[in-house]
């Protein structure tokens, strides 16, 4: 149990243009998911918290506008790069709490 | 708030050999989690072990198991009789206690470790 699912896993994009990935809890509910990013052979740095139902809490540095964050259902959380660039290509993970974090197997985004 | 530190960015080990991966961590809190994640090649984050702060006893998972000095602050990961497939970059990761809400990880700047024949 407690699976979680991402996708798409690898995106190409063109500049300017937005981007959605989709988390999903496959065997549970959760209330809250989170969003990482990670760099190359870095580790991984929370973006934000999704509440589901609420609004997210994005952690500082994180533009708000930039990386939209939708929780709209128990099992579903969205995370969407709007106007990406090419400083925003990098590796997305998300994780659902179910008493403690699982996480999904991660998107790679490269923007053009 | 609360930092994670890992001061080896890289750690090998022959087969079947044991090692050692270091975490020290910095917080104000009395309750709280730490966790030994795993992330393969396949960037799959795993966790490995957990241990609640409250708790005297190391934990221990099978070929895992923590050294966990809470007056130290450190929590360290003990993998013995290691395997090809132990190969992968190790994080250790720190949670504040029950707040009756989700609360969010901070992650140390990992370990990679290799595994040699």
């Amino acid at each position: 149990g407690a699976v979680v699912s991402q996708h798409p896993s690898r995106v190409i994009c063109k500049s300017g243009t937005s981007v959605k990935i989709e988390c999903r809890s496959l065997d549970f509910q959760a209330t809250t998911m989170f969003w990482y990013r990670q760099f190359p052979k870095q580790s991984l740095m929370l973006m934000a918290t999704s509440n589901e139902g609420s609004k997210a809490t994005y952690e500082q540095g994180v533009e708000k506008d930039k990386f939209l964050i939708n929780h709209a259902s128990l099992t579903l959380s969205t995370l969407t790069v709007t106007s990406a660039h090419p400083e925003d290509s990098s590796f997305y993970i998300c994780s659902a709490e179910n008493n403690e974090q699982f996480f999904g197997p991660g998107t790679r985004l490269t923007v053009l | 708030a609360q930092t994670v530190t890992q001061s080896q960015p890289e750690m090998s080990v022959q087969e079947a050999e044991t090692v050692t991966l270091s975490c020290t961590y910095d917080t104000s809190e009395s309750d709280y989690y730490l966790f030994w994640y795993k992330q393969p090649p396949s960037r799959q984050m795993i966790l490995v072990i957990r241990q609640e702060a409250y708790k005297q006893q190391n934990a221990t998972e099978n070929r895992f198991s923590v050294n966990f000095q809470k007056a130290a602050k450190s929590f360290s990961l003990k993998i013995s009789d290691s395997q090809l497939g132990d190969a992968a970059m190790y994080f250790c990761a720190y949670r504040r206690g029950n707040t009756g809400t989700a609360s969010k990880l901070t992650f140390g700047t990992g370990t990679r470790l290799q595994v040699t024949l």
